[in-house]
């Protein structure tokens, strides 16, 4: 069975970094092909896709928010963190992350139940 | 603004045959597969089509997907009251060294 849960604070002040951590199971982010990312939705709006680590550790980012996210993975441990800094009261949205399914493929088969962020003085 | 357009809302009745439509460009759609995504209220989005057309084990076959050059289609026949859902497209886009792009999601209402 394949689970993923998202962990972090539920609320953090503006500039302040974000860090999240995805702990995951049934599946191993050693094993060719696989990857985890992460998935933002503000309440309300759209999903948006924010950055993928492979198991290869190729990382992929969002274009319009690299420079302010970083991915790494603990094999060992099955997390897989994302950090986001000089966050903003726009950055307010439930974060998911989600196993990446095949290489390039913008598929995500399973995914954690998502952590409300809100940001905010 | 998302990189791939859908139409915001659709309707139908039970039983009825909708489809939602999500249109993109030449390094997304028109080189990569479409995936489809089911978000029922409070919950997280769920794969419901992937590589265009292939329905992960426990899909209803109700559920269809097509991709034509640089637009897809997700069908979905014999509508019922619980396909009640925000639905997304998503691809993988070859520009600015490869990033995932999504569609800015369908409310789809039965009514």
């Amino acid at each position: 069975q394949i689970t993923l849960k998202e962990s972090g604070p539920t609320l953090v002040k503006p500039t302040q970094t974000l860090t999240l951590t995805c702990t995951f199971s049934g599946f191993s982010l050693s094993t060719s092909g696989v990857g985890v990312g992460w998935i933002r939705q503000p309440p309300g709006k759209a999903l948006e896709w924010l950055a993928l680590i492979y198991w290869d550790d190729d990382k992929r980012y969002s274009p319009s928010l690299k420079s302010r996210l970083t991915i790494t993975k603990d094999t060992s441990k099955n997390q897989v963190v994302l950090t986001m800094t000089n966050m903003d009261p726009v950055d307010t949205a439930t974060y998911y992350c989600a196993r990446h399914y095949d290489i390039l493929t913008g598929t995500f088969d399973y995914w954690g139940q998502g952590t409300l962020v809100t940001v905010s003085s | 603004q998302s990189v791939l357009t859908q139409p915001p809302s659709a309707s139908g009745t039970p039983g009825q045959r909708v489809t939602i439509s999500c249109s993109g460009s030449s390094s997304n759609i028109g080189s990569n597969t479409v995936n489809w995504y089911q978000q029922l209220p409070g919950t997280a989005p769920k794969l419901l089509i992937y590589s265009n057309n292939q329905r992960p084990s426990g899909v209803p076959d109700r559920f269809s997907g097509s991709k034509s050059g640089t637009s897809a289609s997700l069908a979905i026949s014999g509508l019922q009251s619980e396909d009640e859902a925000d639905y997304y497209c998503a691809a993988w886009d070859d520009s600015l060294n490869g990033h995932v792009v999504f569609g800015g999601g369908t409310k789809l209402t039965v009514l």
